[in-house]
């Protein structure tokens, strides 16, 4: 049975760190991308960062760039994202959601309960 | 830019509910429905804009192709009351998915 499941979340003052996780057992996580997507009630759901199974590759939305990484640990069947310089406007539901790929894309066939990120002083 | 309408629908349970979803420039049939229950996370429906996925029962069907797109929902049951979101996944964006539409009891 695959399993999406993230921790992390956290309160974290503007400008702070944080780490999220998600464990992804259950399926062949090597061969398959993996995504961060938030939601807030301010801008609704976000498709922030994709990591590819394939090589790693990553891309980010314009909003998290040069400020979050994300990256995977096939051993694990983890991926992670590394948030630094928060602003409150990071604040949202993260969810963990895995890729599929059909045509010219992904959409998210498996998505994690997701974690609450709150930046606020 | 993806647009759903309306924003709610009423419903009476056992009734029908069509959901529209609108691209400001075509997305061919790449497009995914999702529902999303109060503090739960989405769940993918539909994708290829009609092939139901794995376990969503036959009441739920979409159509469409290219700007305009529709879920349908026949025979509404109580946990079927949601929101709905369309996602095209056409080409990358940030913001693929469309603001929801939330369908409610009558």
């Amino acid at each position: 049975e695959v399993q999406v499941l993230e921790s992390g979340g956290d309160l974290v003052q503007p400008g702070g760190s944080l780490r999220l996780s998600c464990a992804a057992p259950g399926f062949t996580f090597s061969t398959y991308s993996m995504s961060w997507v938030r939601q807030s009630p301010e801008k609704g759901l976000e498709w922030i960062s994709v990591i590819s199974g394939s090589d790693g590759s990553t891309y980010y939305a314009d909003s998290v760039k040069g400020r979050f990484t994300m990256s995977r640990d096939n051993s694990k069947s983890t991926v992670y994202l590394e948030m630094r310089t928060l602003r409150v406007e990071d604040t949202a539901v993260y969810y963990c959601a895995k890729l599929k790929w059909e045509s010219r894309g992904w959409y998210f066939d498996e998505w994690g309960r997701g974690t609450l990120v709150t930046v606020s002083s | 830019v993806m647009t759903q309408s309306p924003a709610t629908l009423p419903v009476s349970p056992g009734d029908s509910a069509t959901l529209s979803c609108r691209a400001s420039q075509s997305v061919s049939s790449n497009l995914a429905w999702y529902q999303q229950k109060l503090g739960q996370a989405p769940r993918l429906l539909i994708y290829g804009a009609s092939t139901r996925a794995t376990g969503i029962p036959d009441r739920f069907s979409g159509s469409g192709s290219g700007t305009e797109f529709t879920l349908t929902i026949s025979s509404l049951q109580s946990e079927d009351f949601a929101v709905y979101y369309c996602q095209q996944y056409n080409k990358w964006s940030p913001k693929p998915f469309g603001q929801g539409t939330k369908v409610e009891i009558k």
